[in-house]
């Protein structure tokens, strides 16, 4: 089956620090792979994404991997800030058709200025 | 601008009454989606439709319905039958493979 698994929460962190949010993924065939962020009370918005492996996704300075030999898709920035506080989702989806994703149970992160 | 719109933000839901949340795209998006979001346990997913006058159930569709008569509109009821309804609902919309989901800015249902 389809599924992701990322890494516990809360993170907290002291601003200009570095982020890890760890995923890896289970899929049949070649997903697609994305992370979202959400804030306080809204929807999600699109961070990056990769849809082949090897592909790096980069948005805002976040940067995220496709490993296929790993099944991973890390989350990752050099410096957060205290705007960075949101929860964040890692997703997959089957191929590059339409199609529902499949979600982390997200990460929860807090800076501290 | 185009986007998703969800309403009401805030919703009450007395026992044995259903309720009907509004999700309104004017993407010109041929699929929507509706996911329900607990704490810590990430969205999963109620219903989804690909095309007008055809929808498929998710994950968690007990207790649901939904209705895609016209392709800007995708209104999930949250029945009686559904014996905990407090969540987070986001609907969400998609037009072309290459691009990724657009998502509502959510209604939370909750029990009086």
């Amino acid at each position: 089956g389809n599924s992701v698994t990322q890494m516990e929460g809360p993170v907290t962190l002291s601003e200009e620090a570095f982020l890890t949010i760890n995923c890896t993924y289970t899929a049949t065939g070649y997903p697609s792979l994305f992370w979202y962020v959400q804030y306080p009370g809204e929807g999600l918005q699109l961070l990056l994404k990769a849809t082949k492996a090897d592909d790096k996704g980069s948005n805002k300075g976040f940067e995220a991997t496709y490993r296929k030999e790993t099944t991973s898709f890390h989350l990752e920035k050099g410096s957060v800030q205290v705007s960075d506080s949101a929860v964040y989702f890692c997703a997959l989806k089957r191929g590059s058709t339409l199609g529902r994703l499949y979600f982390g149970r997200g990460t929860q992160l807090t800076v501290w200025p | 601008d185009g986007g998703i719109t969800q309403s009401p933000k805030y919703l009450f839901r007395k026992e044995g009454q259903n309720v009907t949340l509004s999700c309104e795209q004017n993407l010109n998006h041929d699929a929507m989606y509706w996911y329900r979001q607990d704490p810590g346990q990430g969205l999963r997913l109620i219903y989804y439709s690909q095309i007008v006058n055809d929808f498929q159930k998710g994950d968690i569709a007990e207790g649901y319905s939904v209705s895609r008569e016209k392709k800007e509109s995708f209104p999930l009821t949250v029945t009686s039958a559904q014996k905990n309804p407090t969540a987070f609902y986001l609907c969400a919309s998609e037009g072309d493979s290459n691009q990724p989901q657009h998502f509502g800015d959510g209604t939370r249902l909750s029990i009086l």
